[in-house]
């Protein structure tokens, strides 16, 4: 079957820190691949998606890059921000049934100035 | 151009009665998704609508639950009646007619049901 798993938070960094949030999958089929971002009191917005395997996705500083060897699409940033505070949701899109998704539970960001 | 729109953004009800929550789609998007997030776990697949046609109510928990998408516009929720179990965050999705895999989110609709 499909399901998403990513690591549990919340993670707190300080301002200009690294991050990385894992994500890893399983699925029948070749699905596409999203990370989706909920700041406080808002919706989910798209972040980044990648359709086949080596892609990599990019939006923002963010990048995720699609490892069909190790079922993977791990989220990183280079120095992040205060503003980047927010949950942070992995999910792919199963082709093989009207691209329904799939999400992994989220993982809360908190980054501290 | 217009988001996804959901209303109402929180409704706090009790056991027992009716909530209806309505999605209004992008225009002119054909996919319409409804998901389900939980106290704090993953988001949940309800159900997808392609038009006015239900393509996939696998997620759909019990038949409490009745959606519609009324001419292939706006899509309905409705829970009838209410358990506990149903508080949560409802979303709302759309997406372009096949082969438009990113589906476009709507803000939620907070649920409690006391």
């Amino acid at each position: 079957g499909n399901s998403v798993t990513q690591m549990e938070g919340p993670v707190t960094l300080s301002e200009e820190a690294f991050l990385t949030i894992n994500c890893t999958y399983t699925a029948t089929g070749y699905p596409s691949l999203f990370w989706y971002v909920q700041y406080p009191g808002e919706g989910l917005q798209l972040l980044l998606k990648a359709t086949k395997a080596d892609d990599k996705g990019s939006n923002k500083g963010f990048e995720a890059t699609y490892r069909k060897e190790t079922t993977s699409f791990h989220l990183e940033k280079g120095s992040v921000q205060v503003s980047d505070s927010a949950v942070y949701f992995c999910a792919l899109s199963d082709r093989l049934n009207f691209n329904k998704f799939y999400f992994g539970s989220g993982t809360k960001l908190n980054v501290k100035p | 151009e217009a988001g996804v729109t959901q209303f109402p953004s929180h409704s706090v009800i009790e056991k027992g009665q009716t909530v209806t929550l309505r999605c209004d789609p992008i225009s002119g998007h054909d996919n319409l998704y409804w998901y389900r997030r939980v106290m704090g776990k993953e988001i949940k697949f309800l159900l997808h609508f392609v038009k006015e046609s239900k393509q996939d109510e696998s997620g759909m928990p019990n038949n409490r639950f009745l959606a519609e998408r009324t001419g292939g516009t706006y899509s309905t929720l409705k829970v009838q009646p209410a358990e506990l179990e149903d508080s949560g965050v409802y979303f709302c999705a759309s997406s372009q007619e096949l082969g438009g895999e990113t589906q476009y989110f709507g803000p939620g609709t907070r649920l409690l049901v006391l």
